[in-house]
């Protein structure tokens, strides 16, 4: 059965702090794994990653992808308090018209003043 | 205005009462889904249309149905509502290209008495 698991579940740190948000995954016939984060509302996108090895970066964050090891982490440099969300990971299989998210439980990250 | 909305945002209802929950969104995507979302279960599936003419049952698709009136618009109902449907209520939609991201509605709270 195909699943995601993140870790930690949920994580506290200060602000300025840097954090590594974990995402491991077994999609069968696999394509993409992607990055959101929500807040109190919408789960909004951050990043997709497809091939292995090449970083994914915006701002502060910035995001990787192992194929070989079949994981992913998320990294935050410089915490603020606006980074406080739960962050949502997702594999993609390449299974034709059938394709369907697989989502991981979140890890909740609480960046504390 | 929102991409993705959702209406309404926030619903309290009591046992048996009939439900609809209502996305209209205008990016113009032809998939569109429909997630409910616990604490300790992350996202999960309900039902999902790839077009107009394509409607398709998630991984919880049991006591909900779903109508997709146009390529906007994509509703949620609930026909006898149980206390066990109080959740979060999230409608996404997506481009049909290989690996596009989902973009999320701010959801409803539905609360079921």
């Amino acid at each position: 059965e195909d699943k995601v698991v993140q870790s930690p579940l949920s994580l506290v740190v200060h602000e300025g702090d840097t954090v590594t948000l974990n995402c491991s995954y077994e999609v069968t016939n696999f394509r993409s794994l992607l990055w959101y984060k929500q807040e109190k509302k919408a789960p909004t996108f951050l990043f997709m990653l497809t091939s292995s090895g090449i970083e994914k970066k915006s701002g502060r964050l910035s995001s990787i992808l192992d194929k070989k090891e079949l994981f992913s982490i998320l990294n935050i440099t410089a915490t603020q308090t606006g980074d406080s969300a739960i962050y949502l990971c997702a594999g993609l299989p390449n299974a034709g018209n059938n394709r369907k998210l697989i989502w991981g439980l979140g890890t909740s990250l609480a960046v504390n003043p | 205005d929102a991409d993705v909305t959702q209406t309404p945002r926030n619903r309290i209802t009591k046992t048996g009462k009939r439900i609809m929950l209502e996305c209209s969104q205008t990016k113009g995507h032809d998939r569109m889904y429909w997630y409910r979302q616990d604490p300790g279960l992350g996202l999960r599936l309900i039902y999902y249309s790839f077009d107009v003419k394509d409607i398709n049952k998630g991984e919880i698709s049991d006591g909900y149905s779903v109508s997709r009136q146009a390529q906007a618009k994509f509703s949620l109902s609930l026909e006898s509502a149980i206390p066990n449907q109080t959740a979060l209520y999230f409608c996404a939609t997506s481009d049909p290209g290989p690996g596009q991201p989902q973009h999320f509605g701010d959801g409803t709270r539905l609360s079921i008495l």
